[in-house]
């Protein structure tokens, strides 16, 4: 069966702080994706990344960056120099590589970033 | 391009009842899917719809059931709810299987 645990429920930081997301996923296939999603306040979910479970290469975009690890099946998310409207739930989630629609999701960490 | 809309945004009904949800993917878009968003489940995937066909389909009841139209636009229908049908309904559009893009969503509330 495919899980995804995000065991951080909420973190609450202060402005400029670095702060990363764990998530770990659980599944048997051997070619998966990995996704990062936001939803702030209004309720949007806003795609970050996708990765494809072949590729372990970290990746920076901005002040984000994503660190993946088969060896540990986690998919850990660090927010560089956090800002106020980094405020959201991040959701991270797995699907296979035959249907990649179908979302397997954590259930989220609550990030507040307070100034 | 416009994105994903979804409606109404929001929506009483009582025990019992029936309800239809309707979203409207991005223009080029094929690939529609549907999810439940609960405070203790969480996101969970109703169905994907393609081409006006049910590709995959989750874990729900029968009460829950989809259509998609030829011009890509799909609905949702919830039969018999129940309290527990309280949620946020979040429909996704994709045209490759790059990403989906998601609608702002409909917030259903069952009395």
């Amino acid at each position: 069966a495919q899980k995804v645990t995000q065991a951080q429920t909420e973190i609450s930081v202060v402005e400029k702080e670095d702060v990363t997301l764990d998530c770990v996923y659980e599944t048997r296939d051997t070619t998966y994706y990995l996704f990062w999603y936001k939803q702030p306040p209004s309720g949007e979910l806003v795609f970050l990344i996708r990765r494809n479970s072949f590729d372990e290469q970290n990746e920076i975009s901005g002040r984000y960056s994503w660190n993946f690890q088969k060896s540990t099946s986690s998919f850990n998310f660090t927010i560089t120099a956090s800002q106020v409207v980094d405020s959201a739930v991040y959701f991270c989630a797995l699907a296979n590589a035959g249907n990649n629609r179908k979302l397997i999701w954590g259930l989220g960490t609550s990030l507040a970033v307070n100034p | 391009k416009a994105g994903v809309t979804q409606t109404p945004r929001y929506l009483i009904k009582t025990r019992g009842q029936q309800v239809t949800l309707s979203c409207s993917p991005i223009s080029g878009h094929r690939s529609v899917s549907w999810y439940q968003q609960t405070p203790g489940q969480g996101l969970q995937f109703l169905f994907e719809y393609f081409s006006e066909t049910q590709r995959n389909k989750g874990n729900f009841p029968g009460r829950f059931s989809g259509r998609q139209f030829s011009n890509s636009r799909s609905e949702m229908n919830v039969s018999t709810l129940e309290l527990g049908d309280s949620a946020l309904y979040l429909c996704a559009s994709s045209f490759s299987k790059d990403r989906q893009f998601f609608g702002p969503g409909t917030r259903l509330t069952v009395l």
